[in-house]
């Protein structure tokens, strides 16, 4: 597998521009998992789903963050309309419940993002 | 709400030197802890899931303990190698068997040859 994959891997836009992350999971993960990293804050738990389910989105900054799991291939982090300080990098990440000691979660490379 | 606290913040070290990185936690109700691994403009490698019932957990020079008593896991490295230069992260659940990991700041590691 090629584990899991983002893009963009990088973006620069424009305070108040729409922008789009996209996630695609290892396949026969159920989970999903999307996190931001800055150097203040650290990483931070955005939002996860079980099985395409948001099932906790209290990470999410505010309500310009929005998030989607259409189905078990893809996802999408979408930022409308888009401030400095979201000037991060954001992953995904997934993994696979089951047994116990089946637990690790395995991210993506991120998406570097800059709003200018 | 689970704190989690990594000591040292920065460590530089020769190689060949075996060294310890700590991790502490508030809410020891946890199921398990992963230790992850973190290179510049990369994203994380888990390195070992280390269950609340195993207490040590080891893969090749690396070997995690795991005391949820004390609130304390340890990242043990032996015979460090300029490649384990990265940034090393503790991440509990945030209680129980959660999905939701808390991640620590990190210790940033830098091993010189």
């Amino acid at each position: 597998d090629a584990g899991v994959i983002q893009s963009p891997r990088h973006e620069v836009t424009e305070m108040g521009q729409e922008v789009t992350l996209r996630c695609k999971p290892i396949s026969g993960h159920d989970y999903l998992f999307w996190y931001r990293q800055t150097m203040m804050r650290g990483l931070e738990l955005l939002i996860y789903f079980n099985n395409n389910v948001p099932i906790d989105d209290s990470g999410m900054p505010e309500d310009r963050f929005s998030a989607k799991m259409p189905n078990a291939s893809f996802s999408t982090l979408k930022i409308q309309p888009s401030e400095p300080r979201d000037s991060a990098v954001y992953f995904c990440a997934s993994s696979i419940s089951g047994q116990a000691g089946e637990e690790t979660q395995y991210f993506g490379p991120g998406t570097r993002l800059l709003v200018l | 709400k689970q704190e989690v606290t990594q000591i040292p913040a920065a460590l530089s070290v020769p190689e060949g030197e075996n060294l310890v990185l700590n991790c502490s936690f508030t809410d020891s109700a946890i199921y398990n802890l992963q230790w992850f691994r973190q290179d510049p403009g990369k994203g994380l490698t888990s390195l070992l899931l280390i269950q609340s019932s195993q207490r040590e957990q080891t893969s090749g020079r690396l070997n995690a303990s795991l005391d949820k008593s004390s609130g304390r896991s340890t990242l043990y490295i032996a015979a460090s190698q300029p490649g384990d230069s990265a940034t090393y992260l503790c991440a509990p659940p945030i209680g129980g068997g959660s999905e939701k990991l808390v991640f620590g700041k990190g210790t940033k590691l830098t091993v010189n040859p």
